[in-house]
C-alpha cells in the first residue's frame, strides 16, 4: 500500500539557519509529489509539486525540494529560514492513474527561534 | 482572486444536533473534496465530488453526508455529531483528477466544536 513518512514530528531551527524537512514515500511507480504548508488555524497552501522532469523543483517562499528516486525521498529545503516560516508542513503523494485522493504524511511542525 | 471559501470559520454545536458546513469556490474546478483534520494529524479525506458524481471513502461514517447543488457550492452535513467529530474540516478543490497531478486548493477550514 502507498504511504508517506515524515520522520520528524517537530523541528526547531534558528532564524537565518538552513532547513531540511524529510519525506519518504512508498509507491510502486513514480508518484506525483507535493509539499503543503499550514499556518495555525488556516487551510493548506501548496508550496511546490513534482510531476516529472527536473528532479529539483522550486516553489514559493524560497522553498525547493529534490526528488530522489533511489531513496524514495522528496525532501524540502530552504537556505535561510524566516520567523514567518513557522508552520506545519505536509508531504503528500498522488497516485498516477487513480482518482482524487492524495495520501498525506503526518506533518512536521516547524518552530523558528529568534 | 479566485479562491475557496468556507463558512463559518468556527462552529459550535451540541452533541447530536445536526450541523452543516459550507464551501464555495470561484475557481470553476470540477472536483470538490471534504477533509477532516484532527489536532496534530494529517487531513483525512471523507468524500469528494467530481462534478455531480459523489465518491465516498470506505471508512467515512454514515453520520457524514455531502451535497453539491451546483459547481460552486458543496456542503458537509453531520447528522448527529459526537464528541469525536470535533475537528477542523477542510474543503478543497482541484481542476481535474488526471491521476493525482492536479494540485489541491484548500479553504481556510471550519473549526467544529461539539459540546
Amino acid at each position: 500500500a502507498q504511504s508517506v513518512t515524515q520522520p520528524d514530528i517537530h523541528i526547531t531551527v534558528s532564524e537565518g539557519a538552513s532547513l531540511e524537512l524529510r519525506c519518504n514515500y512508498s509507491y510502486g511507480a513514480t508518484p506525483y509529489l507535493f509539499w503543503y504548508v499550514q499556518s495555525p488555524g488556516q487551510g493548506l497552501q501548496l508550496l511546490l509539486k513534482y510531476f516529472s522532469g527536473d528532479t529539483l523543483v522550486q516553489g514559493i517562499k524560497g522553498f525547493e525540494a529534490e526528488f530522489k528516486r533511489s531513496q524514495s525521498s522528496f525532501n524540502l529545503r530552504k537556505p535561510s529560514v524566516h520567523w514567518s516560516d513557522a508552520a506545519e508542513y505536509f508531504c503528500a503523494v498522488g497516485r498516477r492513474g487513480s482518482q482524487g485522493n492524495l495520501i498525506f504524511g503526518k506533518g512536521t511542525k516547524l518552530s523558528v527561534k529568534p | 482572486d479566485a479562491m475557496v471559501i468556507q463558512n463559518p470559520r468556527y462552529q459550535v454545536t451540541q452533541f447530536g444536533k445536526p450541523v452543516t458546513l459550507s464551501c464555495s469556490q470561484t475557481l470553476n474546478h470540477n472536483v470538490m473534496y471534504w477533509y477532516q483534520q484532527k489536532s496534530s494529524q494529517a487531513p483525512k479525506l471523507l468524500f469528494h465530488y467530481y462534478d455531480k458524481d459523489f465518491n465516498n471513502e470506505a471508512d467515512t461514517p454514515d453520520n457524514f453526508q455531502s451535497r453539491r447543488p451546483n459547481t460552486s457550492f458543496c456542503f458537509l452535513d453531520i447528522r448527529s455529531p459526537g464528541l469525536g467529530d470535533a475537528a477542523m474540516y477542510l474543503c478543497a478543490t482541484s481542476r481535474d483528477f488526471t491521476g493525482g497531478s492536479s494540485p489541491l486548493h484548500f479553504g481556510n477550514g471550519t473549526r467544529l466544536t461539539v459540546t
